[in-house]
């Protein structure tokens, strides 16, 4: 069974940062592409970042980018998300999101149940 | 980067009925190499993580049941529910994996009426 357990979230001050951990089970972890999609509290979904199984070609939202580092330890079958700079609107459920396959070019399979990352003073 | 809309913004089915959703993206996913459109439709019920329904745009993912359907190519997109259950109540997503950023629609609320 596949199993993304998210970890790492939490209130942050403006301007601070955190890091993000996925912890994944039930796969081959390496030949997957993962995603980080977040949803702000009542809002849509919004696609943060991947990375590719193999190469790890990494890939950002506008949003995000310079800002966040996505990265993975394919031997910890472990995924992350470094945020820094922190703002306001950062604040959202981030979910870890398993690809249908090892691009980044692929529709996403499985989700897990997020962890919540709160940007406030 | 694609711009995903999606209509309605909410609609209300009576059950047994017929719901039918649209998706538009700014620019055409399709592959021409490899003829896939590159647009998944998702399923987010309260309180839940989204739920993959369809992916290339009309194939169905292992477990789903037959009255969710996936049409169109290109740049516009249909995702039908054919007889509406209750279970059904949900938002629905498309995204779009062509080009990065992978973008999502901004959902659509479906409802009993």
């Amino acid at each position: 069974e596949v199993q993304l357990l998210e970890s790492g979230g939490g209130l942050i001050q403006p301007g601070g940062s955190l890091r993000l951990s996925c912890a994944a089970s039930g796969f081959t972890f390496s030949g997957y592409a993962i995603n980080w999609v977040r949803q702000a509290p009542g809002k849509g979904l919004e696609w943060v970042s991947a990375i590719s199984g193999s190469d790890s070609s990494t890939y950002y939202a506008d949003s995000v980018k310079g800002r966040f580092t996505i990265s993975r330890d394919n031997s910890k079958n472990t995924l992350y998300l470094q945020m820094n700079s922190l703002r306001a609107e950062d604040t959202a459920v981030y979910y870890c999101a398993k690809a249908t396959g090892g691009s980044c070019y692929s529709s996403i399979a499985y989700w897990g149940q997020g962890t919540l990352v709160t940007v406030s003073s | 980067d694609i711009v995903m809309t999606q209509s309605p913004d909410s609609l209300a089915v009576s059950l047994g009925e017929r719901a039918t959703i649209n998706c538009k993206s700014s620019q055409s996913v399709l592959y021409n190499s490899n003829n896939k459109n590159y647009l998944a439709w998702y399923q987010q019920k309260p309180g839940q993580p989204p739920k993959l329904l369809i992916y290339w745009a009309s194939t169905r993912e292992s477990g789903v049941p037959d009255r969710f359907s996936g049409s169109g190519s290109g740049t516009d997109f249909t995702l039908t529910i054919s007889s509406l259950q209750a279970e059904d109540v949900a938002v629905y997503y498309c995204h779009q994996y062509y080009s990065s950023p992978f973008t999502f629609g901004p959902g659509t609320k479906v409802d009993i009426k």
